[in-house]
This record gives C-alpha cells, sequence and structure tokens, in this order.
C-alpha cells in the first residue's frame, strides 16, 4: 500500500532555529515528491517539487532533499522566522503518465515557532 | 490570476440539509480536485476531473456525495443529506496536466454539519 509517513508530527522551536522535518514514503513506482506548507485556515501551497533525478532543492530557507535509494526526504528550515508557523506536509506522486492525480498525502507536521 | 476561489467559506447546516460547495479554479487549468481534510485522516482525494470529465470519483464516500463540472471555470461539490460525519474543510485544487505540475488549493470550506 502506497503510504507517507512524516515526522515529528508536531514540533516547537524558538525564532532564529534552524529545524529539519522528515518524510518517508513507499510509493511505487515513484514520480516526484512535493512539499507544501498549509497556514491555519487556508490552504496549501507548494513549496518543492524534486523528482527522481534531483537530490535538492532550494525555496529562499527552504531546502528539501531526496534520497530515492532509501525513500527518504527532509524539509530543513534555516534561521526560522514566526511565519514559518505552519503545517508542512510531504506529498508523494505516483507515476501514472498522467498529472496529478497519483498523490500520495503525509498527514503533516505542526511547526510552531515561538518569539 | 486570483487563484482557486472557493465558497463558501464557512458553512453551517443541520444535519439532513443539502450542501452544495463552489469552485473556481484557475483560469487553464485543465485539471480539478476536490479534497477533504481532518484531523486524524488528513487530506484525502474525493474526485477528480480532467477537461470537466470525472475521471476518478473513487474517494467519494457515498452516494450522498456528488460532484459535478459544467463548464472549465465552475464545479460544484453537493452533500445530500449532510450528516455530522461530513464535518471537515473541503478543498477544491487545480493544475495543468503535466506530470511536475503544481498543485494550487483554495481556501477551503469549512463545514460543521451539526
Amino acid at each position: 500500500k502506497n503510504q507517507v509517513e512524516q515526522s515529528p508530527q508536531s514540533l516547537i522551536i524558538l525564532e532564529g532555529k534552524n529545524c529539519t522535518l522528515q518524510c518517508n514514503y513507499t510509493v511505487s513506482p515513484f514520480s516526484n515528491l512535493r512539499w507544501y506548507k498549509q497556514d491555519t485556515g487556508r490552504g496549501p501551497v507548494s513549496l518543492t517539487i524534486m523528482t527522481f533525478s534531483e537530490n535538492t532543492k532550494s525555496n529562499g530557507r527552504y531546502t528539501a532533499t531526496l534520497d530515492a535509494d532509501t525513500k527518504q526526504s527532509s524539509l530543513h528550515i534555516t534561521a526560522s522566522q514566526l511565519s514559518d508557523s505552519a503545517s508542512y506536509i510531504c506529498v508523494v506522486m505516483l507515476y501514472s503518465g498522467g498529472g496529478a492525480d497519483g498523490l500520495t498525502f503525509g498527514k503533516g507536521t505542526h511547526l510552531i515557532i515561538q518569539p | 490570476d486570483a487563484g482557486v476561489i472557493q465558497s463558501p467559506r464557512h458553512e453551517v447546516t443541520e444535519m439532513g440539509q443539502e450542501v452544495t460547495l463552489r469552485c473556481k479554479p484557475i483560469s487553464g487549468h485543465n485539471s480539478l480536485f476536490w479534497y477533504r481534510q481532518t484531523m486524524m485522516r488528513g487530506l484525502e482525494l474525493l474526485i477528480y476531473f480532467n477537461n470537466n470529465v470525472p475521471i476518478d470519483d473513487s474517494g467519494m464516500p457515498e452516494d450522498r456525495f456528488s460532484a459535478k463540472m459544467p463548464n472549465a471555470s465552475f464545479s460544484t461539490l453537493k452533500i445530500q443529506p449532510s450528516e455530522p460525519r461530513d464535518s471537515a474543510v473541503y478543498f477544491c485544487a487545480s493544475s495543468g496536466r503535466g506530470v511536475n505540475e503544481k498543485l494550487f488549493f483554495g481556501s477551503g470550506t469549512q463545514l460543521s454539519v451539526l
């Protein structure tokens, strides 16, 4: 069964600190892996999309890594800001030759940045 | 572009009533998705359309749920009759057709069935 597991479930860090969120998946065949940020009361917003051949991708202070051999990904946030408080969702796309229909979602990591 | 637009933002209704959620996708996107999000189950795909045609509705929980896309710029998700366990946030999302296309979500409809 295709699954995406994220850890930790929740995390509290002080403003200015770095943190790393983890994602393990069993989706196969794999097409791409996405990280989304979801602010409270809003829809998820795409941060990064990585294909099989990409090991790392950055979006400002967000850096995602992918190890397709071990089926693991991480999202590293540098110099956290209060606006980083949100849920971060890992999403893996099943290779189907199509569009965004074969997506498996993790349950997310709830990140709280404290001043 | 204004992004994916959903309405209403909040809906409170009584058990047994009909509920209709609305979505306007981003212009030019040919795939539209309806998701439901709860704390327990996270985001679940209910149904998706390609070029206005329903492709996969296996995620629709029961016959009480139905979705339509009469044209490229409008879709509805209807629940009739509604039940308390339908309480959740319902998201509409749209994308282009490519494998690496981003999925753009609306702000969601918070549904409470009393």
